[in-house]
């Protein structure tokens, strides 16, 4: 069975400052991954995602994610942090099953 | 382009009373996806239509909840009747691609059972 891990409930970061946040995943052969963003009282809102191809992805807003096969990893970063992305980000893989599996979420909190 | 359209967008109850949400996805989107959303975890897939035929329903508790799509285009989530342990957000998602896709979420409905 699939499953993802986000080991984090909260992130805080200063606005400006690098941020990152976790994700490991375990999967049946080749893994897609996705990361999402839930603002409060909306639904989820796709950020990037991995199929194949470069481990470095890039995506909305200044996000990128980088894909590690050996430590099945898929850590969200930005260079840069802004108030308004504080926010609830949510880390999935999809197999064969085609079903995606969501972590339980990082609430990420950017102080001013 | 409209995105996926969800009503309403609160609904309160009594338990045992019946409950139906709708959902519109995105036009053109045959893959659609019924989540429940408790607070603090993320979203667990309930059922997931490719145009008009459940795939996967394994997770739907079929003794009290049904879905449907009609013509493969909208589609409507019931509960009858509902518990107090229902409450949670229910979230309708479409994509144009099965699996490796990404979704695009409605805002969800927030049921709470009295």
């Amino acid at each position: 069975a699939q499953s993802v891990a986000q080991p984090e409930d909260q992130v805080n970061v200063a606005e400006g400052n690098p941020l990152t946040v976790k994700c490991t995943y375990s999967v049946s052969g080749n893994p897609y991954l996705f990361w999402y963003v839930q603002y409060p009282n909306r639904g989820l809102q796709f950020l990037l995602k991995y199929i194949t191809g470069d481990n470095l992805v890039k995506g909305s807003y200044g996000f990128e994610a980088e894909f590690n096969k050996s430590q099945t990893s898929f850590h969200l970063k930005k260079p840069s942090a802004l108030v308004s992305d504080s926010a609830l980000y949510f880390c999935a893989v999809g197999g064969g099953s085609y079903i995606p599996t969501f972590g339980r979420g990082t609430s990420l909190i950017v102080h001013p | 382009e409209a995105g996926v359209v969800q009503s309403p967008r609160y609904k309160i109850i009594e338990k045992k009373q019946p409950v139906a949400f709708w959902c519109n996805p995105i036009s053109g989107h045959n893959t659609l996806y019924w989540y429940l959303q408790n607070l603090g975890q993320g979203p667990e897939l309930l059922i997931r239509y490719e145009n008009e035929e459940a795939v996967d329903d394994s997770q739907l508790p079929k003794d009290r909840f049904s879905a449907e799509r009609l013509k493969g285009v909208d589609s409507t989530l019931k509960i009858q009747p509902a518990e107090l342990g229902d409450s949670a957000v229910y979230l309708c998602a479409s994509s144009s691609t099965s699996g490796r896709g990404e979704q695009f979420f409605g805002p969800g409905t927030r049921l709470t059972v009295l």
